[in-house]
């Protein structure tokens, strides 16, 4: 079974400033990672996956997210915030080789601020 | 992009009745739908998987009798909670997968229901 962990459920900064959103995952077997954005008001969306090859993968919006399997870990991050990056951002893992289910973390509710 | 409905967007019903959720693919045939519960401040919990034109496969926990789902065609699954109390109240969150092999699931915005 695997667990996600988001250690922060809330990162405000200020506008323009970088931001780091942390992620560790616990796993038996190998795993494929994604980050989920949720604007206000509605459905998740895909913001960047990891299934494999290089371990850095990048976003069409700036985000970024390194697969670091020594670490368990998958933060996002982004060097440059704007206040539309306010959202709710999950993290979920799903096995490789197993069905497409996902496990979520609890979520990092950024916000941004003027 | 890939687009998800859901119907409706909230709902209130009285404890003893039955609701149904409905799940939509707009633009694409989904071979695989999923099911999400997600409690305040809480993650998002899958409660079932479902294939088209086969029984859904429910996590454990999950009471089958309670929460029906149906996946009728490639564009369409629904949730039926069945007899619903208050602990049931929550956010139901459906998600679609085209089966393309390349493990994105698109996301319905959600069902607020609540059982008074």
């Amino acid at each position: 079974a695997q667990s996600v962990t988001q250690l922060d459920s809330q990162v405000p900064v200020f506008e323009e400033a970088p931001v780091e959103l942390r992620c560790n995952y616990s796993s038996s077997v190998s795993v494929y990672l994604f980050w989920y954005v949720q604007y206000p008001n509605q459905g998740l969306q895909l913001l960047l996956k990891y299934l494999s090859g290089s371990t850095l993968v990048e976003s069409i919006n700036g985000f970024e997210a390194e697969f670091n399997k020594s670490q368990t870990s998958f933060h996002l991050r982004k060097p440059s915030v704007h206040i539309s990056d306010t959202a709710e951002y999950f993290c979920a893992v799903s096995s490789q080789g197993g069905s497409e289910k996902l496990v979520f973390g609890k979520g990092t509710k950024l916000t941004v601020n003027p | 992009g890939a687009v998800v409905s859901q119907h409706p967007s909230w709902v209130i019903c009285k404890s003893g009745t039955s609701v149904k959720i409905e799940c939509r693919s707009l633009d694409f045939q989904a071979t695989t739908m999923f099911w999400y519960r997600q409690f305040p401040k809480q993650s998002l919990m899958l409660m079932a998987t479902s294939n088209e034109g086969s029984k859904a496969t429910y996590e454990q926990g999950v009471e089958k009798d309670k929460f029906l789902i149906n996946h009728a065609s490639l564009t369409l699954s629904t949730l039926t909670v069945t007899s619903a109390h208050p602990e049931d109240s929550s956010f139901y969150i459906c998600s679609a997968e085209p089966g393309t092999g390349a493990l994105e699931q698109y996301f319905g915005p959600g069902t607020r229901l609540t059982v008074t």
